[in-house]
This record gives structure tokens, sequence and C-alpha cells, in this order.
């Protein structure tokens, strides 16, 4: 198994406050992707980065920022949580951007009450 | 807009019959193919993919995909469901052009095994 790891893998947080989530990889592999998944959406991507303080929106960036400061970290923000960002998240990563397959950690579930 | 659409969101279907996800996309130029399955609570784990050479792809637990490109289609088969097979299957593509590995997926098809 790819060595990912996605922190918390549970949250429970109210509206209105901050919230940030955790990926880790041990894999050196150079993009990484935040994803979420809802119910009847499969999954949609949020941000995603292609090197240190390289980043990008995705399909569902609004209230979402991001950041990476080391290969191994991406750190997803909600910098004001809404009941709407009540998801799944999933972090990827992947060697490169063209025909290479991606790998996901466990996700992260996160409730916004 | 490119999309991919998987036109079924349950499927049930007996232990040891056959099995078939079907999965179309829209895009201007063929892109690279995968199907992911996601069993209860877990993550996301790579069953094929297709990029390139021959259409019939093999992969793993016996499934086996079909990429038609005069039907835009990569429909995902097994010959003979086992009841560890239910779960939910993504179809997902990434542009040849975009370089940046994004994955758009499909809304999913829950798979359900009857004994």
């Amino acid at each position: 198994d790819a060595g990912i790891t996605q922190s918390p893998r549970h949250k429970v947080t109210e509206t209105g406050t901050p919230v940030t989530l955790r990926c880790h990889q041990t894999e050196n592999h150079r993009y990484m992707y935040w994803y979420r998944q809802d119910p009847g959406h499969g999954l949609r991507l949020i941000h995603y980065s292609y090197g240190v303080k390289d980043t990008d929106k995705g399909e569902v960036s609004d209230g979402y920022s991001v950041s990476r400061s080391k290969t191994e970290d991406f750190l997803l923000t909600l910098e004001s949580a809404t009941s709407s960002q009540t998801s799944v998240y999933f972090c990827a990563i992947s060697e490169s951007g063209g025909p290479t397959e991606a790998f996901f950690g466990q996700g992260t579930r996160l409730t916004v009450v | 807009a490119q999309s991919v659409t998987q036109p079924d969101i349950h499927i049930t279907v007996s232990e040891g019959a056959s099995l078939e996800l079907r999965c179309n996309y829209s895009y201007g130029a063929t892109p690279y193919l995968f199907w992911y399955v996601q069993s209860p609570g877990q993550g996301l784990q790579l069953l094929l993919k297709y990029f390139s050479g021959d259409t019939l792809v093999q992969g793993i637990k016996g499934f086996e995909a079909e990429f038609k490109r005069s039907q835009s289609s990569f429909n995902l088969r097994k010959p003979s469901v086992h009841w560890s097979d239910a779960a939910e299957y993504f179809c997902a593509v990434v542009s040849r052009s975009s370089n940046t590995g994004k994955l758009i997926f499909g809304q999913g098809t829950t798979l359900q095994v009857k004994p």
C-alpha cells in the first residue's frame, strides 16, 4: 500500500470554526490532490499541488485553501466551516501528471454542525 | 464540458453471475481511463487502467474492461461475481493534454451481491 496518512480520520466541528486536514505521504510523489466525496457526485477535486509551494484550484475550491511547505505534507484548510462542507475528504498522490495512477488515502469524515 | 457518466447508480447481481458496469465519457480526445473500487469506509483502490494499446485490459480481482473509442465507453466486466465484490465502483478519466493528473470521476455505481 502507498504510504499516505490522513489526519484526523473523523472530525466534528461547529459552523464558522477553522479546520485543517493533513495529508502526509512517504512516497516522495510530486503531485498531491484533495478531493471531496458526496453522494451522487462521485469525487470532485478541491485543490492540487504539483510541487512544494506550487498549488492550483480544482473544480470546487471555494471556501478552501491549501498549503504545501514540504514534499510530504499537503494541508487543506476550511477557513470558516459551513454545513455544505460536511463531506468525506480524500487525499491522493501521483508520481507525475501524465499516464500514471493515483493512490488514495483512507479519507477524513468531516461533519460541520 | 468534459464529463464522465455512470448510468447505473445501483446494481444488484446474484453471486456467481456475470457483471458489467457501464462508463461513458465526453472528451475532445481519448483520455486516460481508470476504474477504482471503494469498500465501505475505505479509500479508493485502482482496479485497472487504460492508457493506450490493447483495448481489453485486465485488472486485479478478476476484473477486465474494454475501451471502445466509437462509443466513448470503458465498461467494467467480471465473469463471476463474489460476495466480496460488493462495493462502490468509480470510473475516472485524466485528460491527456492537461499534464496535471487531475481525475474526473463518474457518480459511482453501488454493487450489491445477493447470496
